[in-house]
């Protein structure tokens, strides 16, 4: 079965600290896709970014970055300078292929406040 | 162009009673999934729909249920309403099938509360 852990539940920083958030996965499958998620008050969830489970390059995208690693089953989101409009809850989640289709699980989310 | 539209919002209901829920995708997507998202449960899969067949489903009572039609506009029904079914209820489309393995574009739910 798979698993998705984002152990922290909550994190609280102040406006430009930086921020990780914590993703690992449990998969016996060796083709698999990995996902973060952002969802605001507003309700829906936001696409981030997706990577295949045979793609470890890490990526940087403005204050966001990614790093994949296979060894450790990690899939951890980096917030470089936080700000306000940070605050939300993330989401990562692991897709595998189950009776022919890929099926998202998703972690419990963390949310992350940022203070001005 | 226009997101993926979720109707209605916001319900209230009573147990026992049943509930559809309605979801418009994104103009010439045609995989439509939901998810159900609970304080406890977390984010949890219920089905995908693509080209009007249901591929998939996840570890729910056949009292949810739901359908796709010939404009990829879906619904989802769920019967005999429980106190636990209260819930955000987020639809998402992608443009193939196979959406959890695509990007998702998600609505912004409907929050339904049974009492």
């Amino acid at each position: 079965a798979q698993k998705v852990t984002q152990a922290q539940t909550e994190i609280s920083v102040v406006e430009k600290e930086d921020v990780t958030l914590d993703c690992v996965y449990e998969t016996r499958d060796t083709t698999y896709y990995l996902f973060w998620y952002k969802q605001p008050p507003s309700g829906e969830l936001v696409f981030l970014i997706r990577r295949n489970s045979f793609d470890e390059q890490n990526e940087i995208s403005g204050r966001y970055s990614w790093n994949f690693q296979k060894s450790t089953s990690s899939f951890n989101f980096t917030i470089t300078a936080s700000q306000v409009v940070d605050s939300a809850v993330y989401f990562c989640a692991l897709s595998v292929m189950v009776g022919g289709s890929y099926i998202p699980t998703f972690g419990r989310g963390t949310s992350l406040i940022v203070h001005p | 162009k226009a997101g993926v539209t979720q109707t209605p919002r916001y319900l209230i209901k009573t147990r026992g009673q049943q509930v559809t829920l309605s979801c418009s995708p994104i103009s010439g997507h045609r995989s439509v999934s939901w998810y159900q998202q609970t304080p406890g449960q977390g984010l949890q899969f219920l089905f995908e729909y693509f080209s009007e067949t249901q591929r998939n489903k996840g570890n729910f009572p056949g009292r949810f249920s739901g359908r796709q039609f010939s404009n990829s506009r879906s619904e989802m029904n769920v019967s005999t309403l429980e106190l636990g079914d209260s819930a955000l209820y987020l639809c998402a489309s992608s443009l193939e099938g196979n959406s959890g393995a695509n990007v998702l574009t998600f609505g912004a739910g409907s929050r339904l509360t049974v009492l």
